[in-house]
């Protein structure tokens, strides 16, 4: 089975300011990973994610996400918050070929970003 | 290039009534995954469509049911609803079985807002 865990539901930072979401996944075969944003009253937009390859992927709007297996951590971040990230960050894990919900996207709980001016 | 579409956008129904959501795929995709999205909460997946068949489940109960169309498009079916069912429910799409080795991207739509009263 897979799952997803993101530490803490709500992340407050200054305009300008260092972005780190955290997310940690379990998954019984290697996972690919997602990082999706969510604006209010709207769907989920891809931000970025680690299939193969590189571990340090980087996405759209100026974020990116590192790919730790032996912390079974993607971590996504952005060097400066800007007021237009301000929304709710899904973190999502997806079994490669060979697991038994191969197919199907497991999300964290979310983290509701908050970009104070 | 439309992107994925859902019908209605807001929907409100009774206690043990009958809902159909309506899905069409971005255009080249040939897979539909419904996901359920409670207030607060990550997105949870209901079921996956290829080939006009249903290829896997989430743990959600025989009241949600699906379709598949030749077109690709795609319906939601819930029956006898709960007032537990009042959520979001989002569609996306993908090619291939979306969990092959490439590990395709899920395009999602922006959803249907169900009410159960």
């Amino acid at each position: 089975a897979q799952s997803v865990t993101q530490l803490g539901s709500h992340v407050s930072v200054s305009e300008g300011a260092l972005v780190l979401l955290r997310c940690n996944y379990s998954s019984s075969v290697p996972p690919y990973l997602f990082w999706y944003v969510q604006y209010p009253n709207q769907g989920l937009q891809l931000l970025l994610k680690y299939t193969t390859g590189a571990t340090l992927v980087k996405g759209i709007n100026g974020f990116e996400a590192e790919f730790k297996k032996s912390e079974t951590s993607f971590h996504l971040t952005k060097p400066s918050a800007h007021m237009s990230d301000a929304a709710e960050y899904f973190c999502a894990v997806k079994e490669s070929a060979g697991g038994t919900s191969y197919g199907k996207l497991t999300f964290g709980q979310g983290t509701i970003l908050t970009v104070h001016p | 290039d439309a992107g994925v579409t859902q019908s209605p956008t807001h929907l409100i129904k009774t206690r043990g009534q009958q809902v159909t959501l309506r899905c069409s795929p971005k255009s080249g995709h040939d897979t539909v995954s419904w996901y359920q999205q409670a207030l607060g909460q990550g997105p949870q997946f209901i079921f996956q469509y290829y080939e006009e068949e249903e290829r896997q489940r989430g743990n959600f109960p025989d009241r949600f049911s699906g379709h598949q169309f030749p077109n690709y498009s795609s319906e939601l079916n819930v029956n006898a609803l709960l007032l537990g069912d009042s959520a979001l429910y989002l569609c996306a799409s993908s090619t291939g079985l979306a969990g092959g080795p490439r590990g395709e991207t899920q395009y999602f739509g922006p959803g249907t807002r169900l009410l159960v009263l």
